[in-house]
């Protein structure tokens, strides 16, 4: 069965950096989430979207964006980063209204940021 | 006090016996109650949900939801060293945002 896409898997930036982080759901799933996890936590979520329509934001600091496109991917833009940005950054997807709102995790994207 | 309160462990329990592994929630509102496995650098990956009172069984879990006192329970049967992750317990009130505990890591000794 079809899983969700991230890219790339790993990326190392630097301070002040720009980083864009990609997702694709799970074919036919119209709901994305975006989690940052880092080392020894438990994954905090960042936003989510729904149908394209941003529907739920939580601890996404303000130099995050993110958007969900026509073809439900979804983008994570992440700019001046910082050291303490350095994580993984997990993106999940389900089947919204009509689905169980079961959540299913992308592999992940390592960011290092030095 | 956070949402999905779980006991960090380690858990420690020897091959073949049961793992027991608790979960308490503080948002009444909460529907949907989910477990996942994570191995260290992996992803979260979804084991089990539960969105009404009782048990439900998938193999060797079962798990148990308590909506009156607000607990969730993972029992694995038969535990393999295969099984020795982190364990997160997570609540939702729908189409909103998954809420994790902390997880709890358990041991599977051989």
């Amino acid at each position: 069965a079809a899983g969700v896409i991230q890219s790339p898997r790993h990326l190392i930036k630097e301070k002040r950096e720009t980083a864009t982080l990609k997702c694709y759901p799970i074919p036919r799933h119209d709901t994305v989430y975006w989690y940052q996890q880092g080392p020894g936590q438990d994954p905090q979520f960042l936003i989510s979207f729904y149908e394209k329509m941003q529907s739920d934001k939580g601890s996404i600091p303000d130099r995050f964006s993110a958007q969900q496109f026509s073809d439900y991917h979804s983008e994570l833009n992440m700019s001046s980063l910082e050291l303490g940005d350095s994580a993984l950054y997990f993106c999940a997807s389900s089947l919204g209204l009509e689905g169980t709102y079961e959540q299913y995790f992308g592999p992940g994207t390592r960011l290092t940021v030095t | 006090q956070k949402e999905v309160e779980q006991n960090s462990g380690p858990l420690s329990v020897p091959e073949g016996a049961i793992a027991s592994l608790n979960c308490t929630y503080s948002d009444r509102v909460s529907q949907s109650f989910f477990w996942y496995r994570q191995y260290s650098g992996k992803s979260p990956e979804l084991i089990m949900s539960i969105y009404s009172n009782g048990d439900k069984e998938d193999g060797r879990f079962t798990a148990q939801l308590n909506k009156a006192s607000q607990y969730v329970s993972l029992l694995i049967r038969d535990s393999q060293p295969s099984d020795s992750a982190t364990y997160l317990c997570a609540s939702s009130g729908g189409y909103q945002k998954v809420t994790f505990g902390t997880g709890t890591k358990l041991q599977v000794i051989p």
